[in-house]
């Protein structure tokens, strides 16, 4: 298995631009997880699924932000319109059972926005 | 708001000695995690221990959970340069029936040689 497949690996947008970060979880991980990472606030939950349903989005900071799940193999984030203040990694982890087995994380995206 | 804060913030130790970092935990929990972070990569699971367990061994760490006191110690022996890396602990909230982690802030570890 490739682990969880995250896409870009790195952003630089503009400020106001739409801003899509993409996930490929685990074949047969029923979990998927959207976390930021930031030097000042560490890692946030965003938002969760499972199988492919949202569970938690009480973590999305504000309607800019949203994200989907069309299937069981793909997940994206979506920005729009892009702020200073989004810059920051995102992570995608997946996992069959989080709280027993833990999470698998994909590499990030480092998303700029300027 | 973060569930876990890991003391020290940063560690800084020679290859061969031990190395350990605290997390700390303010709700019940069911488990808490160890996770590793090498710089710009995802984490990376390390270690699970129960809430019903006390001490948890894999390889070089030693993990040591206080329910009691809401904390918990990773321990890596005979540390190496490759060990250099952030540290994170993770619990989940019992409870809530919600399937997910709470992160602490993190200890960064350098191991020189």
């Amino acid at each position: 298995d490739a682990g969880v497949i995250q896409s870009p690996r790195h952003e630089v947008t503009e400020m106001g631009q739409e801003v899509t970060l993409r996930c490929k979880p685990i074949s047969g991980h029923d979990y998927l997880f959207w976390y930021r990472q930031t030097m000042m606030r560490g890692l946030e939950l965003l938002i969760y699924f499972n199988n492919n349903v949202p569970i938690d989005d009480s973590g999305m900071p504000e309607d800019r932000f949203s994200a989907k799940m069309p299937n069981a193999s793909f997940s994206t984030l979506k920005i729009q319109p892009s702020e200073p203040r989004d810059s920051a990694v995102y992570f995608c982890a997946s996992s069959w059972g989080p709280t027993k087995y833990g999470y698998t994380f994909g590499s990030g995206t480092r998303l700029t926005v300027v | 708001s973060q569930q876990g804060e890991e003391d020290p913030q940063a560690l800084s130790i020679q290859e061969g000695e031990n190395a350990t970092m605290n997390c700390s935990y303010k709700t019940s929990i069911n488990n808490l995690q160890w996770y590793r972070q090498n710089s710009g990569r995802g984490l990376v699971h390390l270690i699970l221990i129960r809430s019903n367990e006390r001490e948890k061994h894999s390889g070089r760490l030693r993990v040591t959970l206080d329910t009691s006191k809401k904390s918990s110690s990773l321990l890596i022996t005979a540390s190496r340069a490759a060990d250099t890396a952030s540290y994170f602990c993770a619990t989940d909230q019992v409870n809530t029936g919600f399937q997910k982690l709470v992160f602490g802030t993190g200890t960064r570890l350098l191991v020189s040689p």
